[in-house]
């Protein structure tokens, strides 16, 4: 059971390059989410998903878009890439919102230069 | 908006000596409230969790914390760490229907 994947694991981007963040869960897990990690400040909510088709804002959802159209799959886009997004990135995803588990990926350390 | 606290940012610790690593948060209403970990280079892994029921919640590795709903805290304790359980520590919280809010987390080094 692979759980929660994440890649790519490690990823430089130039300022103004766009990439997607890719992840994936094999536990029919309805609701996904995005975090970045930063020193000091935890993980913070960047967007999230309740199903299929269904998406919504967190905390920080500047300068990123998700999309849903399976369940199993929820990849973050970065559209255009600044140095203030340099972040440990990740997904995470649980039965519902307030499950008593939530799973996450092993993280994709992006470094925008 | 709910939001939490980890005073702590930094915790250095000889092996053997005792951990308490502090979380407040701040929501009214009914919350569900949990440790993660995060081991150097891994993700985040659940240490244990506490929903309703016994205030004192006992997770995995000898860890358990303690929820004191009128200081509005869940501090995380162990009695004798070990060197492997140097890591990051975050508390985080969620109310039914919301997504998980994070502390800052707290870095903790146990010296052999």
């Amino acid at each position: 059971n692979a759980g929660v994947t994440q890649t790519p694991k490690f990823q430089v981007l130039k300022t103004g390059q766009s990439m997607t963040l890719q992840c994936a869960q094999d536990m029919n897990h309805e609701y996904m989410s995005w975090y970045r990690q930063d020193p000091g400040m935890g993980l913070r909510l960047i967007h999230y998903s309740v199903g299929a088709g269904i998406t919504d804002q967190g905390e920080v959802p500047n300068g990123y878009n998700v999309s849903r159209s399976t369940t199993e799959d929820f990849p973050l886009r970065l559209l255009s890439a600044a140095p203030s997004q340099t972040s440990v990135y990740f997904c995470a995803s649980s039965l519902w919102p307030s499950a008593p588990e939530a799973f996450f990926g092993q993280g994709t350390r992006l470094t925008v230069v | 908006a709910q939001s939490v606290s980890q005073h702590n940012h930094h915790v250095i610790l000889s092996e053997a000596a005792s951990l308490e690593l502090g979380c407040n948060y701040s929501y009214g209403g009914t919350v569900n409230l949990f440790w993660y970990v995060q081991y150097p280079g891994q993700h985040l892994q659940l240490l244990l969790k506490y929903f309703s029921g016994d205030p004192l919640v006992k997770g995995i590795k000898g860890f358990e914390a303690e929820f004191i709903k009128s200081k509005f805290s869940f501090n995380l304790r162990k009695p004798s760490v070990q060197w492997s359980d140097t890591a990051e520590y975050f508390c985080a919280v969620n109310n039914a229907g919301n997504m998980l809010t994070f502390g800052g987390g707290t870095r903790l080094m146990v010296k052999p």
